[in-house]
């Protein structure tokens, strides 16, 4: 089975411009998260979305947004880019019942802001 | 709030060396405690948990006991390979609905032949 699937691997963007990341669970995760991991520090929490419903949300300005489809794929939007949002995006999927605190990561996507 | 606190690194070690990482942690509740993997250009891979109180995660010879008196849960291997050079995170769950995951900042890892 594919593992979390994300797209684009790289985005260059300049500073102002929109940005719209993409995240494909593994079959059978209904629960979508999204980190962001600046360069040298550990994951930063941002949205986490089940059965399409916003569940949490991290410390991150309204200029992050995202929405979860029906078949549980996932985007991330971003507005107004800085250059402080150059960092690598994390989606990561996780099935319900006794293993539902295990998260599946994809392999994410860097974005650099010019 | 949540928070995790690893050891800063990097670490250095040679081949067949033992390794430890220390983690503490600081949660409301009782969490679920994990170490990430991270190599080179990739995403995170589990490397072990722990759901409660003296559970002992294990996986590829790593190993990390859930220690809530000491609010820790170091990582240790008895002889590290070069293929386990990496960035290791240390992080938590707690419940609730939301189930973020809450990490600490990391240590690089490299193994030496």
């Amino acid at each position: 089975d594919a593992g979390v699937t994300q797209s684009p691997t790289h985005l260059i963007k300049t500073r102002g411009q929109h940005v719209t990341l993409r995240c494909s669970p593994i079959s059978g995760h209904k629960s979508v998260s999204w980190y962001q991991q600046v360069l040298g520090q550990g994951p930063q929490f941002i949205f986490q979305y089940y059965e399409k419903e916003e569940r949490g949300r991290g410390n991150f300005p309204d200029r992050f947004s995202a929405r979860q489809f029906p078949n549980y794929s996932s985007e991330l939007n971003v507005n107004a880019l800085l250059l402080g949002d150059s960092a690598l995006y994390l989606c990561a999927s996780r099935t319900g019942g006794l293993a539902k605190n295990i998260q599946y990561f994809g392999a994410g996507t860097r974005l650099s802001v010019l | 709030g949540d928070s995790v606190t690893q050891m800063e690194g990097p670490v250095t070690l040679s081949e067949e060396a033992f390794l430890t990482i220390n983690c503490t942690y600081t949660a409301t509740g009782y969490p679920s405690l994990f170490w990430y993997v991270q190599y080179p250009g990739e995403g995170l891979q589990l490397l072990l948990k722990a759901t409660k109180a003296d559970d002992k995660g294990s996986n590829k010879g790593f190993e990390a006991t859930y220690r809530k008196e000491t609010t820790s849960f170091h990582l240790e291997k008895g002889s590290v390979q070069v293929s386990d050079s990496a960035v290791y995170f240390c992080a938590l769950i707690t419940s609730g609905s939301a189930r973020q995951l809450t990490f600490g900042s990391g240590t690089q890892l490299t193994v030496l032949p």
